[in-house]
């Protein structure tokens, strides 16, 4: 079954403790992608790769860090995390947006983060 | 600069009833691609439909059908006979061609009173 994969689902952490939130996709895609969704805010996008060892900023990167070693994964990293890193996450995957864009995008079923 | 506005914050209709979510949106490019998304109170972003720029036939799968105006910039979704499991927040979304990312709006939550 086509998919991607986030873990954990649900998070309470403390300020400062370094977490990994990872993402795994099955479908070969190229383009892999990080969004918080924050009420009011819909969801805006944090990092994204469109391929191995190519990772670039989105529109809220302050805060996170990612990797792209292998394709099928695209960890996000809080190195220390903070309150108003609160909120909902999810990883998305593609194929090359420069083919078709988004025909066959697929999301994760989010990882709801809670930095106390 | 890509803008999506979805003005209806939260929506509420009776079982059975019509409903239409409104979607505007901004661009420069005259390639894009318009989405909507379903968000159930589980969480997860369910798929609805994609429309390129150059597509402006209307669509319509089941209960379901968009509306895509090029000239009032607009892309509506429309729920005929709701149901209670159509209660979710509906999100519009937009990529322009060669753009990295896929901009929402805002979002409307729809809830269905039985």
């Amino acid at each position: 079954e086509a998919q991607v994969t986030q873990n954990p689902r649900y998070l309470i952490t403390v300020t400062g403790k370094k977490l990994t939130v990872t993402c795994s996709q099955n479908m070969n895609h190229e383009y892999m992608s990080w969004y918080r969704q924050d009420p009011g805010l819909g969801l805006r996008q944090i990092y994204y790769s469109m391929n191995v060892e190519v990772t670039d900023k989105g529109d809220v990167p302050e805060g996170y860090k990612v990797s792209r070693k292998e394709k099928r994964n695209f960890p996000l990293i809080l190195e220390s995390p903070s309150p108003n890193q609160t909120s909902l996450y999810f990883c998305a995957s593609s194929f090359r947006l420069d083919r078709d864009p988004w025909t066959e995008a697929f999301f994760g079923q989010g990882t709801r983060l809670t930095v106390v | 600069a890509q803008k999506v506005t979805q003005a209806q914050t939260e929506i509420s209709v009776v079982e059975k009833e019509d409903v239409t979510l409104d979607c505007v949106y901004e661009t420069r490019d005259t390639t894009y691609y318009l989405f909507w998304y379903k968000q159930p109170p589980s969480g997860e972003l369910v798929f609805l439909i994609r429309r390129n720029s150059f597509d402006e036939q209307n669509e319509i799968s089941g209960r379901y059908s968009w509306n895509f105006q090029k000239s009032t910039s607009s892309f509506n979704f429309t729920i005929t006979a709701s149901q209670v499991v159509d209660s979710a927040v509906y999100f519009c979304a937009l990529s322009e061609f060669g753009a990295n990312n896929l901009f929402f709006g805002t979002g409307t939550r729809l809830t269905v009173i039985p």
